[in-house]
């Protein structure tokens, strides 16, 4: 246990609902990443926060991601008019000097 | 751009055998190296790091150097044991501030008795 703990750990919803995750990243950290794992792959940077800012998106966060940090504490990432491509492995990784730190994980299964 | 490209898998190795698992990257500057290992049904963990060049990041008996002429940083046991089953993930961070990270497509390693 890392100490960053993920909600819920499983979700299947079907296409074209919303659905959000969340994070709670180890209380002294203050940088958050979110990441998208496939199956055979290693993670992919999707959005990262410093305390509350949300400094950095990749292209691969479309508009129907967003993420949230309100108060820099915990964050979610919420996926809009969900389709069958973002079925993945959502992770979170709170970081302390480049040292990364992941939850468990959301597994998202669109039907 | 950035990238670390990764052995592929998936390795299978007898107890006590030596493993090596290549990874090599491509970056701008000079990035901090890591080894993230993920254990069947847990998160991914750290498992070893190096910051500059030559430096050789070591846990549980796992050891990679950061070669910068070779741009390498392999992943090397001397005698592997069946708790090391896992997927191996090698990663960078970007200077100068260590905000972007990418990881490998992971190599998968299993032990048998």
């Amino acid at each position: 246990d890392t100490g960053v703990s993920q909600d819920p750990r499983h979700k299947i919803t079907k296409r074209g609902q919303n659905v959000t995750f969340r994070c709670d990243p180890i209380s002294e950290h203050n940088r958050l990443y979110w990441y998208r794992q496939t199956l055979g792959q290693g993670p992919e940077f999707l959005t990262y926060f410093q305390n509350e800012a949300q400094l950095e998106k990749s292209r691969l966060l479309s508009d129907r991601f967003s993420a949230e940090r309100p108060k820099g504490s915990f964050s979610t990432l919420e996926i809009q008019r969900t389709e069958q491509g973002d079925s993945a492995m959502y992770l979170c990784a709170s970081v302390l000097q480049e040292t990364q730190y992941f939850g468990p994980g959301t597994r998202l299964l669109v039907l | 751009g950035d990238s670390v490209t990764q052995m592929e898998g998936p390795v299978t190795l007898s107890e006590e055998a030596f493993l090596t698992i290549n990874c090599t990257y491509t970056a701008t500057g000079y990035p901090s190296l890591f080894w993230y290992v993920q254990y069947p049904g847990e998160g991914l963990q750290l498992l070893l790091k190096a910051t500059k060049a030559d430096d050789k990041g070591s846990n549980k008996g796992f050891e990679a150097t950061y070669r910068k002429e070779t741009t390498s940083f392999h992943l090397e046991k001397g005698s592997v044991q069946v708790s090391d089953s896992a997927v191996y993930f090698c990663a960078l961070s970007v200077p100068p501030t260590g905000n972007q990270f990418y990881f490998g497509t992971g190599t998968s390693l299993t032990v048998i008795p």
